[in-house]
């Protein structure tokens, strides 16, 4: 399958500074990526949609100036949580859109960031 | 109604036995079925796809889908302990739009 990296895995930050979280698609273009949160116990959600070269689509109740979100190429999207805070702290996971037998549309997952806010 | 339902769980089984788990949507344009795996504390992983009526093996894998029920299901055959973790289904509606259940946790008994 499709191999996407994140980086970092890790980051401890203090309180009010800003993170930013890298996603690769490393054998693949992806026009497409996606941003995921997951607080423990609890499943996936989608916090916005990156598209390459435009801007991206946030779900209902994600703060687009929080989360910043450039999709600048082909193989790379960032995150940045500005002003980090406590309630920040959370599995942050990206995935990238790919087709398998060339037409049938998933999605990828990265081996996500888990940001803790101190 | 949630637009793609799991049973929580927890479901356990002992190791050697069929596991079943299944999952249910509410869209009837949706197209494409994704089982991925996800271990605590890890991102999910692909596993399984099914886009066509009927069931489609990998494996100790089998996904099963019926488009006028709207479900699909995944046996786990042979079930391992290191087949415990959380199942979630993901359906594709249209472009950009995959949805996720909550998940299925898994545990295989040794």
């Amino acid at each position: 399958g499709a191999v996407v990296s994140q980086h970092p895995s890790w980051v401890i930050c203090k309180s009010g500074t800003s993170v930013k979280i890298e996603c690769r698609s490393l054998d693949f273009q992806a026009t497409t990526m996606f941003w995921y949160r997951q607080f423990p116990k609890q499943s996936l959600m989608l916090m916005a949609t990156s598209n390459e070269g435009s801007k991206a689509t946030y779900e209902q109740g994600v703060e687009k100036d929080k989360f910043l979100i450039n999709h600048a190429s082909l193989t790379l999207s960032t995150l940045t949580v500005t002003s980090a805070h406590p309630e920040d702290s959370s599995f942050y996971i990206c995935s990238a859109r790919a087709f398998l037998q060339g037409y049938q549309e998933t999605q990828y997952f990265g081996p996500g960031t888990r940001l803790l806010v101190l | 109604q949630k637009e793609v339902e799991q049973n929580s769980g927890p479901l356990s089984v002992p190791e050697g036995a069929i596991a079943s788990l299944n999952c249910t949507y509410s869209d009837r344009v949706s197209q494409s079925f994704f089982w991925y795996r996800q271990y605590s504390g890890k991102s999910p992983e692909l596993i399984m796809s099914i886009y066509s009526n009927g069931d489609k093996e990998d494996g100790r894998f089998t996904a099963q889908l019926n488009k006028a029920s709207q479900y699909v299901s995944l046996l786990i055959r042979d079930s391992q302990p290191s087949d415990s973790a959380t199942y979630l289904c993901a359906v594709t509606r249209r472009v950009n739009d995959m949805r996720f259940g909550a998940g299925t946790r898994l545990t295989v008994k040794p």
